[in-house]
């Protein structure tokens, strides 16, 4: 079965950090566009972060120099670190394949909440 | 950078009803726009991508049309299991998408 199960979420304090994972069955993460997407409680969906096959990667301006993507080829994963973590970064955190230009495969999503 | 304005934020119609959501880019953006559907809880599924192709295995009720700016999400006859808020989503720009703010569908 084709599935992304993501991991990590939790309750963390403004500044602090957390590192998400996204783990992938039936595709290799190495060999897609691979994306981060999330959604603030009650709000609409934000892309966030890509990688791409070749390995580079993009960032929303929301978040760039403080989370990096970044995969494991060996366990088939992906990953989210972020740092510096502020309270508007709470949100259902989404590992989505981007396909032509639509995410077509999406996780059911890690829960982050930065609250003091 | 390319925003997406969706109307209206929310609709409540009848079962059978013809329902149109539409989603409007500040651009042109030729046919670079899909369209998601997420029920609450869940996670989005993609509805139809490149404007009005549909995706593999989503009823023919559903439809899209339009390019450059204006676009539309019809379902041409509303049933209970479409309750649902409805994104578009662009990707003229990559390597940045942007979804609409959503519209929200209810049965009334």
């Amino acid at each position: 079965e084709v599935q992304l199960v993501e991991s990590g979420g939790g309750l963390v304090q403004p500044g602090g950090s957390l590192r998400l994972s996204c783990a992938a069955s039936g595709i290799i993460v190495s060999r897609n566009y691979m994306s981060w997407v999330r959604q603030a409680p009650g709000k609409g969906l934000e892309w966030v972060s890509v990688i791409y096959p070749g390995g580079s990667t993009f960032y929303a301006d929301s978040v760039k120099g403080r989370f990096t993507i970044s995969r494991d080829n060996s366990e088939n994963t992906l990953s989210l670190q972020m740092n510096s973590l502020r309270v508007d970064d709470t949100a259902m955190y989404y590992c989505a394949r981007e396909l032509a230009g639509h995410f077509d495969l999406w996780g059911r999503g890690s829960l982050v909440t930065v609250s003091s | 950078d390319i925003q997406m304005t969706q109307s209206p934020s929310s609709l409540s119609a009848s079962v059978g009803d013809r329902v149109t959501i539409t989603c409007q880019a500040s651009q042109d953006i030729s046919n670079s726009l899909n369209w998601y559907q997420q029920k609450p809880g869940k996670a989005p599924k993609l509805l139809i991508y490149d404007a009005s192709t549909l995706e593999t295995g989503v009823p023919s009720r559903f439809s899209g049309s339009g390019s450059g700016t204006d676009f539309t999400c019809t379902i041409s006859s509303l049933q209970p299991e479409d309750v649902a808020t409805y994104y578009c989503q662009q990707f003229d720009n990559v390597p940045t998408w942007t979804f609409g703010q959503g519209t929200k569908v209810e049965i009334k």
